[in-house]
């Protein structure tokens, strides 16, 4: 069974700039989850689908940020205008939405995004 | 507001050795807790969880300690393995009545040294 896979793995842009990361999900997965990590520090929760519904947004920067689920498969996170401080790797991670709290959450290798 | 922290960015052991890695919380809403282990380049993997009913769970060589009265948690690995060597997080989530989002709090991570 493929993984949580995420695209591109790294992505250099100048500030001002838009980049758009995706994720696709474990296949079944209703659960998915956006994370950040900027360098030295946690990993911080951005936003939840479930399904292609935003379950959760509280962890998103600002408006500069958007977040799509299409058809409740894969998804989006486009950010623009890049600004410096955006810079860290972006991870998504899924979970299946049927055990609750219990639920493992799976997670991408990351999109590095670093903005010049 | 860091809700979990990890004191130690480091940890060196010996192969063969105990490796006891520490975790503090401060939102006793939390009650289920994880630790992920992470590689460099990929993304955090799922190793092990505590309910916050029990005080210890047992996986193989990885144990979890939880001391609820202290909010601390521990991981243990016996034997360490050079193999261990990576990121480890400590994560912690709350049920939400009526919904579904297990978004995760994550620390900022132990890095642990296995030496051969």
């Amino acid at each position: 069974e493929a993984g949580v896979t995420q695209f591109p793995s790294h992505s250099v842009i100048e500030k001002g700039q838009t980049v758009t990361l995706r994720c696709d999900p474990i296949s079944g997965h209703d659960n998915l989850y956006w994370y950040r990590r900027v360098m030295g520090k946690e990993i911080k929760f951005l936003l939840h689908f479930v399904k292609e519904s935003k379950q959760d947004e509280s962890g998103m920067p600002n408006n500069r940020f958007l977040a799509e689920r299409t058809g409740g498969t894969y998804s989006t996170l486009k950010v623009q205008p890049a600004e410096l401080e955006d810079s860290g790797v972006y991870f998504c991670a899924s979970s299946q939405g049927d055990r609750g709290l219990v639920e493992t959450q799976y997670f991408g290798p990351g999109t590095r995004l670093l903005v010049l | 507001d860091q809700q979990v922290k990890q004191n130690s960015p480091s940890l060196s052991v010996q192969e063969g050795r105990i490796s006891i890695l520490n975790c503090d919380y401060t939102n006793s809403m939390f009650d289920y807790f994880l630790w992920y282990k992470k590689y460099p380049a990929e993304g955090p993997t799922f190793l092990i969880s505590i309910s916050s009913i029990k005080d210890k769970n047992e996986d193989g060589r990885f144990t979890v300690f939880l001391n609820k009265s202290a909010k601390h948690l521990s991981l243990h690995i016996v034997p360490s393995q050079p193999g261990d060597s990576a990121v480890y997080f400590c994560a912690a989530r709350r049920a939400n009545s009526g919904g579904s989002n297990y978004k995760l709090t994550f620390g900022k991570g132990t890095l642990l040294t296995v030496n051969p």
